[in-house]
């Protein structure tokens, strides 16, 4: 599997901010945007973060995203409880010509 | 609303087929590309085969390659997965994703079809 690298968890407590990371290389994250999701169980993966950066309208600014070189991140402020949830990433490689995908992070909120 | 629903999964014995369908609604389906993902119980996603607006660009994850094939139906706005030669391994989610390129991005899923491949 093609894995983008995520720590399986974190943890946050109402109203503060948490970032969830996610590690890649040259050939994906380091040359091509990033994509963020939450995903709950059963449920279909909804977009969160688009082109690094850009928010879906309907999508909270508190939710936004960040890449530098090879690693990008997802901030979420203002933590509320129904937040908690998978969060996970994507980046097309180039060298393998394929979709990417974060091993997803486990939000719990306190 | 924009929507992607999939269908078709069930259980499969070894070496058997089946097709998967996403049917989507609520945009124009020949204006974007297409993708199917997969997850595995208890691993990640996988990226499995894309292809571009009209079916004349696909891509097949080297798992799947030469096993599975990816089309669709512009005119019923439906993405198809013809999964051939089935595996153990091919046990999963199936999800269908809106797009296909780096730029587009996979912005829009399915809630997913189970595929299980089991004697």
């Amino acid at each position: 599997q093609s894995v983008l690298t995520q720590s399986p968890s974190t943890s946050g407590t109402p109203g503060q901010r948490v970032t969830i990371s996610c590690s890649g290389s040259s050939s994906n994250i380091g040359s091509n945007y990033v994509y963020w999701y939450q995903h709950l169980p059963g449920t279909a993966p909804k977009l969160l973060i688009y082109r690094n950066n850009q928010r879906p309208s309907g999508v909270p600014d508190r939710f936004s995203g960040s890449k530098s070189g090879t690693s990008a991140s997802l901030a979420i402020s203002g933590l509320r409880s129904e937040d908690e949830a998978g969060y996970f990433c994507a980046a097309w490689d180039d060298s393998l010509s394929v979709w990417m995908f974060g091993g997803g992070t486990k939000l719990t909120v306190l | 609303e924009v929507q992607l629903v999939e269908s078709g999964g069930g259980v499969v014995r070894p070496g058997g087929s089946l097709r998967l369908s996403c049917a989507a609604s609520g945009f124009t389906f020949d204006d974007f590309g297409m993708t199917w993902v997969r997850q595995a119980p208890g691993k990640g996603l996988e990226w499995v085969s894309g292809l571009n607006w009209n079916g004349g660009r696909t891509g097949y994850a080297d798992s799947v390659k030469g096993r599975f094939t990816i089309s669709r139906d512009n005119a019923k706005n439906t993405l198809y997965l013809q999964m051939n030669s089935l595996r153990a391994e091919d046990t999963a989610l199936y999800y269908c994703a809106r797009g296909q390129t780096a730029r587009e991005g996979l912005d829009v899923w399915g809630q997913g079809t189970t595929v299980t491949v089991s004697s």
